[in-house]
């Protein structure tokens, strides 16, 4: 069966500080992946999609940014953290095909102080 | 620009009544709708899901319909009960080289015993 890694579980950074955030798939190859940030009280916006090895879209133009060096790992990094920065990060993956449903990960709470 | 807009930031339903959760979007390019229930502190999970080509799909207590022409789709549950309570995010998705996904604010659900 697949699952989804996320870590750390929550995070305090200082304003200025770098960021990194990791996903990790097990079980299944090729997945398209994707970063999402839900700050509070708010819905679930999407950052960045990988549809395969070095691929990235940017959905929305901010300062952090995303890799994927492995078929199954998805990073997510900033060089310096501001306080809107703040939420709760969510990777999830979905299988090839045309089937729509992704599955997520347990999510980071970053804390940006 | 909300393309998927849940205009109800809470319901409240008592036991065994029917929650009725609604969504409107606006980009008509969407051709899959999916329903997320989400825990706090958890990632979302898949509920349900309905094509663009279909107005209905039942899977146990939970029904989706789609109103194409209104560009309005619906999440019935029934009998409604407490452990439904929860935020229910609906969510469009559309093919533009990656399949995309586009959530809305979402919905707290409390069910009342």
């Amino acid at each position: 069966s697949q699952t989804i890694h996320q870590w750390p579980a929550t995070l305090v950074q200082p304003v200025g500080s770098p960021l990194s955030l990791e996903c990790t798939v097990e079980g299944t190859s090729n997945p398209n992946l994707y970063w999402y940030r839900q700050a509070a009280g708010r819905g679930l916006q999407l950052l960045f999609y990988s549809v395969g090895i070095g691929q990235i879209s940017s959905e929305v133009p901010q300062n952090l940014s995303a890799s994927r060096p492995q078929d199954r790992q998805f990073i997510l990094s900033s060089k310096k953290l501001l306080l809107s920065d703040s939420g709760f990060y969510l990777c999830a993956w979905r299988s090839g095909g045309f089937s729509y449903e992704q599955y997520f990960g347990p999510g980071t709470r970053l804390t940006v102080t | 620009d909300q393309q998927v807009k849940q205009n109800s930031p809470s319901l409240s339903v008592q036991e065994g009544r029917i929650s009725i959760l609604n969504c409107d979007y606006t980009n008509s390019m969407f051709d899959y709708f999916l329903w997320y229930k989400k825990y706090p502190a958890e990632g979302p999970t898949f509920l349900i899901s309905i094509s663009s080509i279909k107005d209905k799909n039942e899977d146990g207590r939970f029904t989706v319909f789609l109103n194409k022409s209104a560009k309005h789709l619906s999440l019935h549950i029934v009998p409604s009960q407490p452990g439904d309570s929860a935020v229910y995010f609906c969510a469009a998705g559309v093919n533009t080289g990656g399949f995309k996904t586009i959530f809305g604010a979402g919905t707290r659900l409390f069910v009342k015993a």
